[in-house]
């Protein structure tokens, strides 16, 4: 089955570490995205990229990267600069010629 | 400034009511417009999608939404709610010559509570 896959469902992590977020799309589409979602602020987008070796910060990127060495792969690294990063992240990804984005099943990071 | 509005931020409607959840938008080029549910602690799932055409578009569950540009809305309706239907809803609205830019533009979302 075509499909994102995130992972971990959940993740617990202790202040001051740095953590990564796994977004994987067998659905061969060019752009991905990643989403901080906090109750009652919809989504947030952290950063976004449209082709392979190239990624664009979004609106709120401090305190995040990414990577984007494989059309597949998005992961996300929450740093330690990242001052509230307990929050609900969910990877998206769309195909070349559409807007329409496709949704992973969501990580919720919990940092202690 | 680009934006999408959703005036309520929750709903009750009672099992087998109609509903009526409403979206506004502002945005400069001709809009791309979608409706996604949210199931807790879920991913987004596409409900349905504007690009042209027909201004009454029909979704996935029974639901459908009017494209209005002259009152630049939204809406999302369905005739008679099941107690399944409880979620989030997003609104959000993207640029028809995206070329480039793909992103989209989010309202802040509408709580949907079913009481059976």
């Amino acid at each position: 089955d075509g499909g994102i896959t995130q992972s971990p469902k959940y993740l617990f992590r202790k202040e001051g570490q740095n953590v990564t977020l796994s977004c994987e799309q067998n659905l061969n589409h060019d752009a991905m995205y990643w989403y901080r979602q906090d109750p009652g602020q919809g989504l947030r987008l952290i950063y976004y990229s449209q082709i392979v070796n190239d990624f664009q910060k979004g609106d709120i990127a401090e305190g995040y990267s990414v990577s984007r060495e494989k059309k597949e792969s998005f992961p996300l690294t929450v740093t330690s600069a990242q001052k509230n990063p307990t929050a609900f992240y969910l990877c998206a990804s769309s195909p070349t010629s559409g807007l329409v984005q496709f949704f992973g099943p969501g990580t919720r990071l919990t940092v202690l | 400034a680009q934006s999408v509005t959703q005036p309520d931020i929750h709903i009750t409607v009672s099992e087998g009511a109609s509903l009526e959840l409403r979206c506004n938008y502002s945005y400069g080029a001709t809009p791309y417009l979608f409706w996604y549910v949210q199931s807790p602690g879920q991913g987004l799932q596409l409900l349905l999608k504007y690009f042209s055409g027909d201004t009454l578009v029909q979704g996935i569950k029974g639901f459908e939404a009017e494209f209005k540009r002259s009152q630049s809305s939204f809406n999302l309706r369905k005739p008679s709610v099941h107690w399944s239907d409880a979620a989030e809803y997003f609104c959000a609205v993207g640029a028809s010559n995206a070329g480039n830019n793909r992103k989209l533009i989010w309202g802040l979302g509408t709580s949907l509570a079913v009481n059976p």
